[in-house]
């Protein structure tokens, strides 16, 4: 069974700072993982998805990386802001028979507060 | 192009009660995922719909059922409601062949 841990579960950082959350899990053979943003009480915004044959993807001040021997990724995030702010959570999809179907086993996310 | 959207936003019922959520996939999608959120929770898998089937599920009880229509739409039923069901309901849409995962704003319910 696959399983995902998410370290620190809350981080607060002096706006500008740089910082790294990082994710883990099990069972290393995925198809893709992703990271999302999420705000109180909202829905889930994809961030970034890195393939098992990628090694990372960056998109403006995110970076995140994949390690699926380890089992491990982190998320990179330069020149935080206020507006960064939020519950940030990593998922994993299972390779099910190398389709892209199947469900998303997501950690329990890193709240991240980022102060003037 | 409208994302994915689910209704209604809000929902109070009363234990022992049965609830139907809904959601309407990204266009030019046509798999639908429904996921639990508990507060301070990652979301938890429920159950997948493609083609009007159920395609995989997650470990939910039976009172937890669904249904997808031609268009692709979709609808989450939860029967004999508990308290421990009183969760955001997230939907996600997504296309064959592609692996994101679109979701929605979600469904907050109440359980009394």
């Amino acid at each position: 069974k696959q399983e995902v841990t998410q370290i620190p579960a809350a981080l607060s950082v002096p706006e500008g700072e740089n910082l790294v959350l990082n994710c883990s899990f099990t069972d290393s053979a995925i198809y893709n993982l992703q990271w999302f943003r999420q705000d109180p009480g909202k829905g889930l915004t994809s961030l970034l998805l890195i393939q098992s044959s990628q090694r990372e993807q960056t998109s403006g001040r995110l970076n995140a990386s994949l390690d699926k021997s380890s089992g491990r990724s982190t998320l990179y995030i330069a020149a935080s802001q206020p507006g960064d702010s939020a519950t940030y959570l990593c998922a994993v999809k299972a390779n099910a028979g190398g389709t892209s179907y199947g469900k998303l086993t997501f950690g329990q996310g890193t709240i991240l507060t980022v102060h003037p | 192009d409208a994302g994915v959207t689910q209704s209604p936003t809000h929902l109070i019922k009363t234990r022992g009660q049965q609830v139907t959520l809904r959601c309407s996939p990204k266009s030019g999608h046509d798999t639908v995922s429904w996921y639990q959120q508990a507060l301070g929770q990652g979301p938890q898998f429920i159950f997948q719909y493609y083609e009007e089937e159920e395609r995989q599920r997650g470990n939910f009880p039976d009172r937890f059922s669904g249904h997808q229509f031609p268009n692709y739409s979709s609808e989450l039923n939860v029967n004999a409601l508990l308290l421990g069901d009183s969760a955001l309901y997230l939907c996600a849409s997504s296309s064959r062949g592609r692996s994101v995962q679109y979701f929605g704003p979600g469904t907050r319910l109440t359980v009394t």
